[in-house]
């Protein structure tokens, strides 16, 4: 159980297009999911909290004008990068927190993204 | 959140056991000692998680030290599909911070 997919698993575009990315939470639901990016040799850096049904809550230093977050049901988070740059190359991964006795983050398995 | 020190890197003999230490010296009362890995290319892979007892599943074990400044990651018999980067990571399932982690690489 408590399997995160995420689509697409790699993505290349032009400077300046959009992309979206999806995060289901394919055997539980969840409120509350996260979105990450992790730089080559770093490590995952929080950008988002995203609650369903309201607005994202988004770190310090994250556009949220840029990194659009839609989280409609208990079991789907969006990530659309708008306008993107080469700089927005990165690996995105997103969690689903399952809540049972204790609270739980699980991990989809990330999405490349190359801008050209 | 409570931070974490975690060695950098860390080998390990395949077939052998594999200790990794945290120490979490300013973790809260109601703060609780999470492990993931993560395998190169891949999302981070939960292990296991505790607040004060030892706990043990089919993954590894998690020895938390009486006063909770520390814990160990044990996994009891390590293949070379563990290498990868294992993080301690100390707070509420909520609210993750990720620090750098520790490297183990199995040796054949």
């Amino acid at each position: 159980g408590a399997v995160v997919s995420q689509h697409p698993s790699w993505v290349i575009c032009k400077s300046g297009t959009s992309v979206k990315i999806e995060c289901r939470s394919l055997d539980f639901q969840a409120t509350t999911m996260f979105w990450y990016r992790q730089f080559p040799k770093q490590s995952l850096m929080l950008m988002a909290t995203s609650n369903e049904g309201s607005k994202a809550t988004y770190e310090q230093g994250v556009e949220k004008d840029k990194f659009l977050i839609n989280h409609a049901s208990l079991t789907l988070s969006t990530l659309t990068v708008t306008s993107a740059h080469p700089e927005d190359s990165s690996f995105y991964i997103c969690s689903a927190n399952q809540q049972l006795w204790t609270d739980t983050q699980y991990f989809g398995p990330g999405t490349r993204l190359t801008v050209l | 959140d409570a931070k974490t020190t975690q060695p950098p890197s860390m080998d390990c003999a395949e077939g052998r056991a594999a200790n990794l230490p945290c120490n979490h010296s300013t973790i809260s009362g109601n703060e609780y000692v999470y492990w993931y890995r993560q395998i190169h290319s891949q999302g981070p892979q939960y292990i296991i998680h505790g607040l004060k007892n030892n706990e043990t599943n089919e993954m590894a074990s998690l020895i938390i030290t009486e006063d909770r400044k520390s814990s160990t990651l044990i996994l009891p018999h390590a293949t070379l599909r563990d290498t990868a980067v294992y993080y301690c990571i100390v707070g509420a399932g909520n609210m993750l911070t990720f620090g750098g982690g520790t490297r183990l690489m199995v040796k054949p």
